[in-house]
């Protein structure tokens, strides 16, 4: 079990590029999170998945986000027309949840700036 | 809604000694778990403990012990015999054990640094 990996891990980019981000999450869980953190702040909730299902988004996800798990596996988060306020770290998290206790495992986390 | 709160200005602790990082929360609901991540400078989260409010003993996890406090909404971490690897970022959260989304709430973190 190799633990939760996220690709890329540094991304540079241009306002109003778009952008995508990778996340493996350990191969048993069926949960996957999404979450963001600027300097200086805890991770805050964007989006979550229940197998291939998203099952929540938050208002901090605006309709230029969009983010995906196919067949229940990875997930990939896009950035459409990229803005400056979107520099963060994007850290993707991943548990096994079969109600109550739910322990999420986060990846290393993708550091987005955006120039 | 949930919130955590965490006010310490940034802890300094000499080597070998103990620590506690202070934690508050604030729910209306009766079943949720606490939780503690350390974040070093390369960014990762790493979990350290847990903490259930249906729980009846202080959680333990080797170095780290959680101090929890129900009445007063407290669940603070105490780190024992500090290591200089211990130095980084720390982070309070939690999440509702009941309803389908589990997301975590963070507070904004304490910087703990370790002298030797």
């Amino acid at each position: 079990d190799t633990g939760v990996s996220q690709n890329p891990r540094h991304k540079i980019t241009k306002r109003g590029q778009n952008v995508t981000f990778r996340c493996d999450p350990i191969s048993e869980h069926n949960r996957l999170y999404w979450y963001r953190q600027t300097l200086g702040q805890g991770p805050e909730f964007l989006t979550y998945f229940q197998n291939e299902a998203q099952l929540e988004k938050s208002r901090l996800l605006s309709d230029r986000f969009s983010a995906e798990r196919p067949k229940g596996s990875f997930s990939t988060l896009e950035i459409q027309r990229t803005e400056q306020g979107d520099s963060a770290m994007y850290l993707c998290a991943s548990s096994w949840n079969s109600g109550g206790r739910d322990t999420q495992y986060f990846g290393p986390g993708t550091r987005l700036t955006v120039l | 809604a949930q919130k955590i709160t965490q006010t310490q200005p940034g802890m300094f602790v000499q080597e070998k000694e103990a620590v506690t990082l202070d934690c508050t929360y604030d729910t209306s609901d009766q079943s949720y778990g606490l939780f503690w991540y350390k974040q070093p400078s390369s960014g990762e989260m790493i979990f350290l403990i847990y903490q259930g409010s249906y729980d009846e003993q202080n959680a333990t996890e080797g170095r780290y012990s959680l101090n929890f406090q129900k009445a007063r909404k407290s669940a603070n971490l105490v780190i024992s015999a500090s290591q200089l690897g211990d130095s980084a970022m720390y982070f309070c959260a939690m999440s509702l054990l009941t309803g389908a989304n589990s997301k975590l709430t963070f507070g904004k973190g304490i910087t703990l640094s370790v002298r030797p």
